[in-house]
């Protein structure tokens, strides 16, 4: 199974909002609720940010949210923040047409902050 | 605190094994998976396989399949994952993390460098 699809890099102004997409199929974000999205700054370990396509887990900023349309899940982030700069990462459960679960993880988008 | 600790940093040289463990404190050990995800240099994060502490429960990436075997120690609350007939494209950092029936990552741990080289 391929690597879900997502822009290698999004940038935005202090203040603005910006929208990540993932690109997967039927068989992975479009067939289930379980898109997750995950944070990483340069040489740390990722941090997950939504959970079950919507959900924050607690201590994140409320400015992160989620949302999934047919095989296309998006990251929104309002009012982008300095601190916000960083990787961003999609993962979804998947399986394969041989009935094999996984989980795949996106390609990765890098943020700027102008 | 809850937090996941990993075992330090390993030089292989290729054709070896390496086994990288992964300690877990502050939460129930049996209560959720532990996943297994390995980033090469300056690129994306890649799913290996997560196993089930409380059964013992492996799922491994086809890609993995026969090449990587993850394990427990309940007793310690440790959780292993050994990778066999290492190459230079091995290279990379190894994380282990928790996560839910629902398959995302809620902790993570500080990733362990493996590298190979001759």
């Amino acid at each position: 199974q391929s690597a879900l699809t997502q822009p290698a890099s999004v940038s935005g102004s202090l203040g603005q909002s910006i929208t990540i997409s993932c690109a997967g199929t039927s068989s992975d974000v479009g067939g289930y609720n379980y898109v997750s999205w995950y944070q990483q700054r340069p040489g740390e370990a990722p941090k997950l940010m939504i959970y079950d396509v919507s959900n924050r887990p607690s201590g994140v900023s409320n400015r992160f949210s989620g949302s999934k349309s047919g095989n296309t899940a998006s990251l929104i982030i309002s009012g982008l923040q300095a601190e916000d700069e960083a990787d961003y990462y999609c993962s979804s459960y998947a399986i394969s047409s041989y009935a094999i679960s996984s989980k795949l993880f996106g390609t990765g988008t890098k943020v700027t902050v102008l | 605190q809850v937090q996941l600790v990993q075992s330090g940093a390993e030089v292989k040289k290729p054709g070896a094994s390496v086994k990288v463990s992964c300690k877990a404190s502050g939460y129930t050990f049996s209560g959720y998976f532990i996943y297994w995800v390995r980033q090469a240099p300056g690129q994306g994060l890649e799913w290996m396989g997560r196993i089930n502490p409380n059964t013992g429960g492996s799922k491994y990436a086809q890609k993995f399949q026969g090449w990587v075997t993850m394990t427990r120690d309940t007793s310690i609350s440790t959780a292993y994952m050994e990778l066999s007939s290492l190459k230079s494209d091995d290279t990379a950092v190894y994380y282990c993390g928790r996560g839910a029936a629902s398959w995302y990552i809620d902790l993570w741990g500080r990733g362990t460098l493996v590298t190979v080289s001759s």
